[in-house]
């Protein structure tokens, strides 16, 4: 089944202690892209890559970071999670960048 | 600056009616504009979309006008059921670009 993939689904934690969140997806896209979602702000871009070893910054890339050593995996890593980034995160994927993407099922993180 | 923005943040329709969902951007160089919808607890899912040649597309109860000179986009929803209680985005590339722009949501809800 073609499919984006996240995990944790959920996560506390603490401020301060470094986090991953994994992306993973299985239909060989060229493009990924991390998205947060928070309430009356829509989905608002974090990170995305054209490629592996492309990266580039979104709209609110602060306070994250991102790799793409290969094609299937994107991660999305937070080295001092501050409470300001409690929020809905979702990771995207797609054959080509402002094609259809498809979504991962989110991962609800609150840093305490 | 780009944006994609929404006029109603909420609808409400009763059951068998149609609606109407609607969207403003800005920037007149998108060339590809895409619709999801987002179930409560799950990723946003691909609709329909439309490119910048088009004016008019239709789906299985969903149609999709883009009116290019008041850069306006809206989703047409035939004969509502509750299953289409869900948010809406509306979302806005161009070719060459490298993000993916979405509007803030509008959340549908279906009376019985």
């Amino acid at each position: 089944e073609a499919q984006v993939t996240q995990n944790p689904r959920y996560l506390i934690t603490v401020t301060g202690k470094k986090l991953t969140v994994t992306c993973s997806q299985n239909m060989n896209h060229e493009y990924m892209s991390w998205y947060r979602q928070d309430p009356g702000l829509g989905l608002r871009q974090i990170y995305y890559s054209m490629n592996v070893e492309v990266t580039d910054k979104g709209d609110v890339p602060e306070g994250y970071k991102v790799s793409r050593k290969e094609k299937r995996n994107f991660p999305l890593i937070l080295e001092s999670p501050s409470p300001n980034q409690t929020s809905l995160y979702f990771c995207a994927s797609s054959l080509i960048q402002g094609d259809e993407q498809f979504f991962g099922p989110g991962t609800r993180l609150t840093v305490l | 600056g780009e944006s994609v923005g929404l006029h109603l943040p909420t609808l409400s329709v009763q059951e068998g009616d149609n609606s109407i969902i609607n969207c403003a951007y800005s920037n007149s160089a998108s060339d590809y504009f895409i619709w999801y919808k987002q179930e409560s607890g799950k990723g946003p899912q691909f609709i329909i979309d439309i490119r910048s040649n088009m004016d008019k597309r239709q789906g299985q109860r969903v149609t999709v006008l883009l009116n290019k000179t008041v850069k306006h986009l809206s989703l047409q929803i035939a004969a509502t059921q509750p299953g289409d209680s869900a948010v809406y985005f509306c979302a806005e590339s161009y070719t060459g670009g490298f993000k993916t722009i979405f509007g803030a949501g509008t959340r549908l809800f279906v009376k019985a």
